[in-house]
């Protein structure tokens, strides 16, 4: 079992609606979520960072965490073209070491 | 904003050789990390060094690596005996601590390719 994984996509959204980015992770005892954003051949860019069960906003962006399923998501409100992106969760493992999904290829449709 | 700056952007070596890649990390941060990305693949940790020594490492951190803060500002990665399995996206990372909640700060990243 992969320790995080994410589907790899492509996921297509037309324009203005909601994109969902779903996540689940092998270790029980992590505390520590991100997402974030990387544009081909860029480096990635923090987008939230969640610790807490429950929902997380900021802006069009929203996280959820559900640890009892091991389970993280993002949400993106309102999708804009710039959007587009692939989206990396990544799991704090202890000391920083942070362990990366293969991330989902998003594609807003204009 | 404050941000990882890293240099070369693209570094090409013929497999065998030496390099070193070059990073300055923010300037208030104590805890620095390089982390790979092979093209098509996840962004893999390597290391992650603070107060001049080296707090954990990969199974990918062998021997042929190595890292060092020669002065005040510079982090660097050197990879010796390059392979062509070496040839990846490199980016170095900052965080101010070491608290699970601190967010890594990226820089841009400096692509390797072993020819």
């Amino acid at each position: 079992q992969k320790e995080v994984e994410q589907n790899s996509g492509p996921l297509s959204v037309p324009e203005g609606a909601i994109a969902s980015l779903n996540c689940t992770y092998s270790d029980r005892v992590s505390q520590s979520f991100f997402w974030y954003r990387q544009y081909s051949g860029k480096s990635p860019e923090l987008i939230m960072s969640i610790y807490s069960n429950g929902d997380k906003e900021d802006g069009r962006f929203t996280a959820q965490l559900n640890k009892a399923s091991q389970y993280v998501s993002l949400l993106i409100r309102d999708s804009q073209p710039s959007d587009s992106a692939t989206y990396l969760c990544a799991v704090n493992k202890g000391a920083q070491k942070l362990v990366f999904g293969q991330g989902t290829r998003l594609t807003i449709n204009p | 904003e404050p941000e990882v700056t890293q240099t070369p952007s693209h570094q090409v070596t013929q497999m065998g050789q030496e390099v070193i890649l070059r990073c300055v990390p923010i300037s208030n941060h104590l805890y620095f990390y390089w982390y790979r990305q092979i093209l098509g693949q996840k962004v893999e940790f390597l290391v992650s060094f603070y107060n001049n020594e080296i707090s954990e490492k990969s199974e990918i951190f062998d021997d042929q690596f190595s890292v060092e803060r020669p002065d005040g500002s510079n982090f660097t990665l050197k990879i010796r005996s390059t392979k062509l399995e070496d040839s990846a996206m490199y980016f170095c990372a900052s965080s101010p601590d070491r608290g699970r909640h601190s967010p890594l700060h990226f820089g841009n990243g400096t692509r390797l390719t072993v020819t």
